[in-house]
């Protein structure tokens, strides 16, 4: 499986925009670059996802890069509920399983 | 629309028992998927489920097995426990064409 790499922690201050950053130098054509976070004591929970163009949707921006190697979610103004683990995973749209990493733990202070 | 729903939400069991637990899918949704999620390996695909089938799996003893019944229902069983399979294990389902999957709340499992 493609692999993905995430910082382990990343703070923020409540209504500022947050760039959450994941590298996935390996990533094969057929790849989608899916998020989801998880809160505490919950299920994951799908934020958004891409293949190659930016997508914006209500929770957040998917932005992609050109040789799609890398990505960064952007939360555009981070809350309080926003504090969860974010995980970057490729998924091959042909198959149902996730792959998680270790994700980014996002820390949002009042 | 319901929700993913694990049952039951905790459970405490002793070395050496076998447990079941449960997942009901979102109605329609056809594939489930069991992952096992502890503090030191975090989330670890079990295996998936589609119509009945079983069309992945992960890299986990044969201890480890489930099933899925004609309503997409599925039910793993973990035999033989052992200190190490406590965990939350989580399922998520998935509808045909869709990309979005769906995870319920969990079932924590304590092995003692």
């Amino acid at each position: 499986d493609a692999k993905t790499t995430q910082p382990n922690s990343m703070e923020s201050n409540e209504e500022e925009p947050v760039h959450l950053p994941c590298n996935h130098s390996t990533i094969s054509g057929t790849d989608y670059i899916h998020w989801y976070r998880q809160l505490p004591s919950q299920g994951p929970e799908y934020v958004i996802h891409g293949l190659t163009s930016n997508v914006n949707n209500r929770m957040a921006s998917l932005a992609i890069a050109e040789d799609r190697k890398s990505s960064t979610l952007i939360l555009h103004r981070a809350t309080l509920r926003d504090a969860a683990v974010y995980y970057c995973i490729l998924r091959d749209d042909r198959y149902s399983t996730l792959t998680f990493g270790k994700g980014t733990m996002l820390l949002v202070s009042p | 629309k319901a929700g993913v729903t694990q049952t039951p939400r905790y459970l405490i069991k002793t070395r050496g028992q076998q447990v079941t637990l449960s997942c009901s899918p979102i109605s329609g949704h056809r594939s489930v998927s069991w992952y096992q999620q502890t503090p030191g390996q975090g989330l670890q695909f079990l295996f998936e489920y589609f119509s009945e089938t079983q069309r992945n799996k992960g890299n986990f003893p044969g201890r480890f097995s489930g099933r899925q019944f004609s309503n997409s229902r599925s039910e793993m069983n973990v035999s033989t426990l052992e200190l190490g399979d406590s965990a939350l294990y989580l399922c998520a389902s998935l509808g045909q064409g869709h990309t979005e999957a769906f995870f319920g709340q969990g079932t924590r499992l304590t092995v003692v």
